[in-house]
């Protein structure tokens, strides 16, 4: 069964650094998102991607953050310059179509530490 | 303000009955409800989706209902088994206009053999 891919699956920074958390979404899948989980909270939506563009965005995806689909396969989170409180799980997720946006498929996250 | 709020305390229960969680929201009219089942360390698994219009859905042994009026999900897991242990999330969408799912904080069941 084809699955929502995202690698590293644990990130050590330091605080101030930039990184990069990617994601290869499923194949024919054409919605993107980023969530994120801080340890014992719940999860929380960061944006949406479609067509090579932002569709929505929280008010928590600020101007530190960015999404990029590079190639066919990749869609990218950057952190430009992380704090402590970016510590978090940060899960892709992908849907099909507009018109089946509700089943989300996400991947295994990333757990990002900042120090 | 908005809430969405699940039993933040843990379910636990025996094997073979049937276990009942609910997902109460506040201050929403959510035109999509999901339910999500997460294990720790993983990404949310896509259970259910009911739509406004619809009391109930089912799929095997889960079943959810949807009560507008009383702003309320109950996702029920029937002749439960110690692999059903879990953590459950409802997430709402909050209006047709939108993609985005809000999450409740999920409740841990636990089913014990």
């Amino acid at each position: 069964e084809p699955e929502v891919t995202q690698t590293p699956s644990h990130q050590v920074t330091q605080m101030g650094q930039e990184v990069i958390l990617r994601c290869v979404p499923i194949s024919n899948h054409l919605y993107f998102y980023w969530y994120r989980q801080i340890l014992g909270q719940k999860v929380e939506f960061l944006v949406s991607f479609y067509n090579n563009e932002i569709s929505e965005k929280s008010e928590i995806f600020d101007d530190q953050f960015s999404v990029e689909r590079p190639d066919g396969s990749n869609f990218t989170l950057k952190i430009r310059s992380t704090k402590l409180e970016d510590s978090a799980m940060y899960f892709c997720a992908s849907s099909l179509d507009r018109a089946s946006t509700d089943t989300q498929y996400f991947g295994p996250g990333t757990r990002l530490t900042v120090l | 303000s908005q809430k969405i709020e699940q039993n933040s305390e843990a379910l636990n229960i025996q094997e073979g009955k049937t276990a009942t969680l609910t997902c109460n929201y506040t201050n929403y009219s959510p035109a999509y409800l999901q339910w999500y089942r997460q294990d720790p360390g993983r990404g949310p698994v896509f259970l259910l989706l009911i739509r406004e219009n619809e009391k109930e859905k089912r799929k095997e042994r889960l079943k959810v209902t949807f009560d507008t009026t009383l702003k309320q999900s109950l996702f029920h897991i029937t002749a439960s088994q110690p692999a059903d242990s879990a953590t459950y999330l409802c997430a709402l969408r909050p209006t047709s206009g939108t993609y985005k799912y809000i999450f409740g904080t999920g409740t841990r069941l636990k089913v014990l053999a």
